[in-house]
């Protein structure tokens, strides 16, 4: 069983459309980190939430985190190819190990 | 800046070979971590240390050794390849154990045959 389930696993969409991805989990956490991977490299962090029903936006990128800190969602607007590849969502283990867990990730295609 | 380097990048290894994956990170960070990365499964932590000289084991380290000699790198070891094991390894660093960014590698893609 996954601590933290992501959806839509896939997701190709057209440029200019705009998207929402889910990582949602039955556990509360203290914080919840976003990560982007592109083909070929490793994961990037785009962005940590901390309060419950925090929304911090990067650029076109929104992301929440659910009051109840068991939940968040990244929402892209107007989509560009740029926008491309493997979305994750993380979560620090319980110990003070720095330790991620990590969603199976969301793979979102742009198409031109 | 180099940041945190994996070599090799890529390797073909037949059954029952062993090999060992080499991490450098030049952030001085204390804390390491091994994923593996398999379709449809996200990362998933193989070891990781909290500091030179220490290692623990993560979700998966079935198969896999790790060593810590010095604090910039991370020694990921298969001492008897598997065609389980193949999958792409990811490296990353990190200087706080609480809510702190991980640094990743470029990845090492790794084939057993």
């Amino acid at each position: 069983t996954q601590l933290l389930e992501q959806s839509p696993q896939f997701l190709s969409i057209q440029e200019g459309e705009n998207l929402t991805v889910y990582c949602n989990s039955s556990s509360v956490f203290s914080s919840l980190q976003w990560y982007r991977q592109e083909p070929g490299e490793g994961p990037v962090l785009l962005v940590t939430v901390v309060t419950g029903g925090e929304v911090k936006k990067l650029k076109r990128l929104t992301f929440q985190f659910g009051d109840a800190r068991k939940d968040s969602s990244l929402h892209i607007t107007a989509a560009q190819p740029g926008d491309t590849g493997l979305y994750l969502c993380a979560v620090h283990g319980s110990s003070n190990t720095g330790k991620l867990i990590f969603g199976q990730g969301t793979t979102l295609q742009v198409k031109p | 800046n180099a940041g945190v380097t994996q070599t090799p990048k890529f390797r073909v290894l037949k059954t029952g070979q062993s090999m060992t994956l080499l991490c450098a990170q030049d952030m001085n960070h204390e804390y390491m971590y091994w994923y593996r990365q398999d379709p449809g499964m996200g990362l998933r932590l193989i070891h990781y240390s909290v500091g030179e000289g220490t290692t623990a084991k993560g979700e998966v380290p079935d198969g896999y050794n790790v060593s810590r000699l010095k604090k910039q790198n991370f020694l990921l070891g298969l001492e008897s390849a598997a065609p389980s094991q193949t999958s792409v390894y990811f490296c990353a660093s990190s200087w706080q154990g609480v809510s702190g960014e991980l640094f990743f590698g470029e990845g090492s893609r790794l084939t057993v045959l």
